[in-house]
């Protein structure tokens, strides 16, 4: 089953312009949400997360967006750097127990 | 590195064949979890033990099984091996029982020919 999508496999994008990757979910009791970053021959590491008492999380170059309503979360990379590169997980859980993930974004940052 | 130790790193075997995929979590951790991640498909939840008990259950097969020990380290059996059980199986492991991120291990690439 499908909970967590990410309705593209890849996206491109010329460094120090905004990488934008989407993510939308069906389950309305996810309140959890986050990004994990995946690099060739490594685990997924942890990128950004929100609760869903929020609608906007900052660290640094990445902002997460969510959109409730929509069912909606959005992940911002400004500037976008080559070492951005990766496979980008969306992943969602509803309170304690599993954590469901997309089936990932690849991100290519062009010099 | 993430501190969680996934052993080994690649398995080849043949179909059939039974396995046995090795994780140790964080020091401290008490939650860890079984992803498979198949060609070009995202990761799939398999199953998440906590403290030495089953906590949830996801796509799992009635062919895969899994415990956590009281060291906490886990094992994930695969038995009657298919083709289609080919894929990168990863071990993550969390404080706690959810509603928090996951530190994953490198995986296993199994490899059933």
């Amino acid at each position: 089953d499908q909970q967590v999508k990410q309705n593209s496999p890849s996206l491109s994008v010329q460094e120090g312009r905004i990488s934008i990757l989407n993510c939308d979910y069906t389950n309305s009791m996810f309140d959890y949400f986050l990004w994990y970053k995946k690099y060739p021959a490594e685990g997924p590491t942890f990128l950004i997360s929100i609760s869903s008492i929020k609608d906007k999380n900052e660290d640094g170059r990445f902002t997460v967006f969510l959109n409730k309503s929509a069912k909606h979360l959005s992940l911002h990379i400004v500037p976008s750097q080559p070492g951005d590169s990766a496979v980008y997980f969306c992943a969602a859980s509803a309170g304690p127990n599993d954590m469901r993930f997309g089936a990932g974004t690849r991100l290519t940052v062009k010099p | 590195d993430s501190g969680v130790t996934q052993t080994p790193k690649h398995l080849i075997t043949a179909t059939g064949q039974r396995v046995t995929l090795r994780c140790s979590p964080r020091s401290g951790d008490l939650s860890v979890y079984w992803y498979q991640q198949s060609l070009d498909q995202g990761l799939q939840f398999l199953i998440q033990y906590y403290n030495g008990e089953e906590r949830a259950k996801g796509n799992i097969l009635e062919r895969f099984s899994a415990q956590q020990f009281p060291d906490l380290h886990s094992e994930l059996n695969l038995s009657s091996l298919e083709l289609g059980d080919s894929a990168l199986y990863f071990c993550a492991s969390s404080p706690g029982q959810g509603n928090e991120k996951l530190f994953f291990g490198s995986g296993t690439q199994l490899s059933v020919l």
